[in-house]
């Protein structure tokens, strides 16, 4: 199965601070289409996980554009251009491109 | 407007069975691909299941041959039938709804979640 590593395990933000957490694949989830089979999810405390970022690079319906995803193949980056205070939960990596879908083990965002 | 309303769930012995339902609204599960995933206590996230096209269906290791993911069509209805339930199968469970027609990921929508407990 395809491991996925995010890092850094906890990140203390200062609002109004940038910020950004790294995911690496333990192989290329660039599709034959062209499209990363990559998304990235934010899990607010006591909610259920929403969706930030598709294929990579494309923000979720809703999604303010603070939020950025970047990267290809096995290397990528979510962005955060300010940090607001309701950015604070758990991001979560997850690559699609086969199955067993397999996420990263999480990146608490906390404020300082 | 779109929306998964999960039931089921609770407390159960181990080696015992439970069901899971998901009822959507606002859009028609037999067009999306529809999965299961769980959270064990203060873990992480971990996929379980996908149901797409007529009745594939895929699961992972950990659940293979003691969980059933399926569809209700009239009822619009997700399900999954846990049986021989293990300790380590404690966990909120959600159902989730993929974005695209072609692949299995990019959840856009998700249950509230419902705890399962499996516990002597």
């Amino acid at each position: 199965e395809i491991v996925m590593t995010q890092s850094p395990l906890s990140l203390p933000v200062t609002p109004g601070e940038p910020a950004s957490i790294s995911c690496r694949s333990s192989q290329s989830l660039l599709h034959s289409t062209g499209y990363n089979y990559f998304d990235w999810y934010l899990q607010k405390p006591g909610q259920s996980p929403q969706l930030l970022i598709y294929l990579g690079s494309n923000r979720a319906s809703g999604v303010p554009d603070r939020f950025s995803g970047r990267g290809s193949g096995t290397e990528f980056t979510l962005n955060i251009s300010r940090v607001e205070a309701e950015d604070v939960g758990i991001y979560y990596c997850m690559q699609a491109l086969e199955t067993p879908l397999t996420f990263g083990g999480g990146t608490r965002v906390e404020i300082k | 407007e779109v929306q998964l309303v999960q039931s089921g769930g609770g407390l159960v012995q181990p080696g015992e069975s439970l069901r899971l339902s998901c009822v959507a609204s606002g859009f028609t599960i037999r067009d999306n691909y529809m999965s299961w995933l769980r959270q064990a206590p203060g873990k992480g996230l971990e996929w379980v299941s996908v149901i797409y096209g007529g009745n594939s269906a895929y699961y992972a290791d950990s659940v293979k041959g003691r969980f059933t993911i399926s569809r209700d069509n009239s009822k619009n209805t997700l399900n999954l039938e846990m049986n021989n339930l293990r300790v380590e199968d404690t966990a909120v469970y959600f159902c989730a709804r993929a974005l695209f027609y072609d692949h299995s990921g990019s959840f856009d929508f998700w249950g509230q979640g419902t705890l399962v407990t499996v516990s002597s």
